[in-house]
């Protein structure tokens, strides 16, 4: 079955730094990789998708995420982290198959400290 | 602003009660996602419709059911409500069926509380 993992509950930055959110793939066949955010009573916000091609994938608000198959990963990064960047970040895998529905990880919060 | 638009925002409701929550999807979308966010089973895929006909079922229980309408809207009905049916409920929406490798675009979400 498909699944993603984010076995970071909660990271911390410190305005300026780099940042990483971490995520992790078991897929059966070509993994359609995507990240999205959700800021405080809101709904979820595409940032970005790998589907093939290039290994590092540039997204929405400066972020990019690198594919690496050899470690099945797909971690989300930013070269210089924003407070605004504050939020709850989910990886997510495509459904097998022609489903079309998303199967999300259990999110990673992001503090960004001034 | 996703173009997905999700009423009522806030349901506040007792237990055994059933509520309708009702979603529009982006126009041009045919596909509509239902998905249940809470604190400790995360988001959870619920069930998809395309064009009027269900497409894919996750983790739906079978006190919920959910339509599409010939003019591509949405509802999602609980009933019996619990305690644990407290949740924000996402309502997604894309063009295609899923062979497609496109994104899922997300409403503001329902926010249901069973007390």
């Amino acid at each position: 079955a498909q699944s993603v993992a984010q076995r970071e509950d909660q990271v911390n930055v410190a305005e300026g730094n780099p940042l990483t959110v971490k995520c992790t793939y078991s897929v059966s066949g070509n993994p359609y990789l995507f990240w999205y955010v959700q800021y405080p009573n809101r709904g979820l916000q595409f940032l970005l998708k790998y589907i093939t091609g290039d290994n590092l994938v540039k997204g929405s608000y400066g972020f990019e995420a690198e594919f690496n198959k050899s470690q099945t990963s797909f971690h989300l990064k930013k070269p210089s982290a924003l407070v605004s960047d504050s939020a709850l970040y989910f990886c997510a895998v495509k459904g097998k198959g022609s489903q079309g529905n998303l199967i999300f990880g259990k999110g990673t919060k992001l503090s960004v400290k001034p | 602003d996703s173009g997905v638009t999700q009423t009522p925002k806030h349901l506040i409701t007792a237990t055994g009660q059933r509520v309708t929550l009702r979603c529009s999807p982006r126009s041009g979308d045919l596909s509509v996602y239902w998905y249940q966010q809470s604190l400790d089973q995360g988001l959870q895929f619920l069930i998809q419709y395309y064009n009027g006909e269900e497409r894919a079922k996750g983790n739906i229980l079978e006190r919920f059911s959910a339509q599409q309408f010939p003019d591509l809207h949405s509802e999602l009905n609980l009933s019996s409500l619990e305690l644990g049916d407290s949740a924000l409920y996402f309502c997604a929406s894309s063009h295609y069926a899923g062979g497609d490798t496109g994104e899922l675009f997300f409403g503001e979400g329902s926010r249901l509380t069973v007390l």
